[in-house]
């Protein structure tokens, strides 16, 4: 167990639709990063922050925006919704975000879009 | 061309052989090395770190990486059939950030 914890495990939606994936780090980390897994594009950063503030972000879509909060939970939410878009959403967690840490991951979130 | 390369595999051995596992890559930023191991249904963790070239072992699991050559790779002694997941190389380039970019994972099955 990573000490990340990520809800919901499964969720089915429609295209079209709008769903929210919640995120808690590991106790005293303070940076969170979320990652997609799909079968043809492998395992791909999204977006990082920090502490609350943006980071540094990756191939993530418009449709998708992410938020930590005060908290350190962040949420990632993802809305007109797409076949394409069912995949492993993962988030991961480091004590402060620089170079060097190691990431750990939670047990992801697995969408599927109907 | 993606940036980090890595065989799909499946790749399958017998209980006992030695594993080799391999990633190539273009970016030469790339300054952070790292294996992870992920079972079927669950997240990514953490088996080796590395920095810069050099090797570093930690029990059954070697790994090398080869800057010069843009290579890595993680070697597994002895291998298990608890062993058989997808190993993914990841890498960074050491800045503010701490962004990760995956190899596609090759599957490794280890039969008794």
């Amino acid at each position: 167990d990573s000490g990340v914890t990520q809800t919901p495990k499964h969720l089915i939606t429609a295209t079209g639709q709008r769903v929210t994936l919640r995120c808690s780090p590991r106790s005293g980390d303070l940076s969170v990063y979320w990652y997609q897994q799909s079968l043809d594009q492998g395992l791909q950063f999204l977006i990082q922050y920090y502490n609350g503030e943006e980071r540094a972000k990756g191939n993530i879509l418009e449709r998708f925006s992410a938020q930590q909060f005060p908290d350190l939970h962040s949420e990632l939410n993802l809305s007109s919704l797409e076949l394409g878009d069912s995949a492993l959403y993962f988030c991961a967690s480091s004590p402060s975000g620089g170079a060097a840490e190691t990431q750990y991951f939670g047990p992801g979130t697995r969408l599927l879009v109907l | 061309q993606k940036e980090v390369e890595q065989d799909p595999g499946p790749l399958s051995v017998p209980e006992g052989a030695i594993v080799s596992l391999n990633c190539t890559y273009s970016n030469s930023a790339f300054q952070y090395f790292m294996w992870y191991r992920q079972y079927s249904r669950k997240g990514p963790e953490l088996l080796m770190y590395t920095y810069s070239s050099g090797n570093k072992e930690d029990g059954r699991f070697t790994a090398q990486v080869d800057k010069s050559s843009k290579y890595i790779s993680l070697f597994i002694r002895d291998s298990q059939p608890s062993d058989s997941a997808t190993y993914l190389c990841a890498m960074s380039g050491g800045g503010l950030d701490n962004m990760l970019t995956f190899g596609g994972g090759t599957r490794l099955m280890v039969k008794p």
